[in-house]
């Protein structure tokens, strides 16, 4: 089983939509969460930490689950520019280790 | 502030031959990462240095991938022989772990390696 686990994707939804992307971590000890975004070919760039109490930054909205070992984030009123793939992001053991999901790729259409 | 910065941008090789890639960090970040992302696939560590110090080596493929960061600044990574699996983008970060706990790792553009 894989450490972080994502949706499959791609999304594919018109501007204006609502999407929610999930994630899985198999390492109830993890630490800390984030998502971070990549652009095509580019790279991945952090978009924001995921809290126990849940956060939210403008349109974006993170939850996190720690009993189910879960994680989503939430964007509203989709943008051409959030066309990106999400990376979920979990920090295991010391050292800030990063482990990072497969992505999910979003594509929002006119 | 300038970012993390990342040479060459591109490189193709065939296989069995060497290859080495240069990281330059954000001044004053103690920490600096190697990744390897594969198409399809999130990036994956192969080594962590702690300034001048390893503190994470366990995905190195040590029999053929070296990395060192003399003077706990600039790093190397080396591939020596390289393989066709090899075919990735070669991702620096740095981070500056600092007394607050800052987990953020800033990343450089990366190095996208051809192996034929």
């Amino acid at each position: 089983r894989k450490e972080v686990e994502q949706d499959p994707g791609p999304f594919n939804v018109p501007e204006g939509a609502t999407v929610a992307f999930n994630c899985t971590y198999s390492n109830s000890a993890s630490q800390s969460f984030f998502w971070y975004r990549q652009d095509c070919r580019k790279e991945p760039k952090l978009l924001m930490s995921v809290y126990s109490s849940g956060n939210e930054d403008g349109r974006f909205t993170a939850q996190l689950n720690r009993a189910s070992q879960y994680i989503s984030l939430l964007i509203r009123d989709s943008k051409l520019s959030d066309s990106a793939t999400y990376l979920c992001v979990v920090i295991s053991g010391g050292y800030n280790k990063l482990i990072f999901g497969a992505g999910t790729r979003l594509a929002v259409h006119p | 502030e300038a970012g993390v910065a990342q040479s060459p941008r591109y490189k193709i090789i065939e296989k069995r031959q060497s290859v080495a890639f240069w990281c330059n960090p954000i001044s004053g970040h103690a920490t600096l990462y190697w990744y390897q992302q594969i198409l399809g696939q999130g990036p994956k560590l192969l080594i962590q240095f702690q300034n001048n110090g390893v503190v994470d080596d366990s995905q190195l493929p040590k029999d053929r991938f070296s990395a060192e960061r003399l003077k706990g600044v600039d790093s190397t990574l080396k591939i020596q022989p390289a393989k066709l699996e090899d075919s990735a983008v070669y991702l620096c970060a740095s981070s500056p772990l600092d007394r607050t706990g800052d987990y953020e790792q800033y990343f450089g553009p990366g190095t996208r390696l051809t192996v034929t």
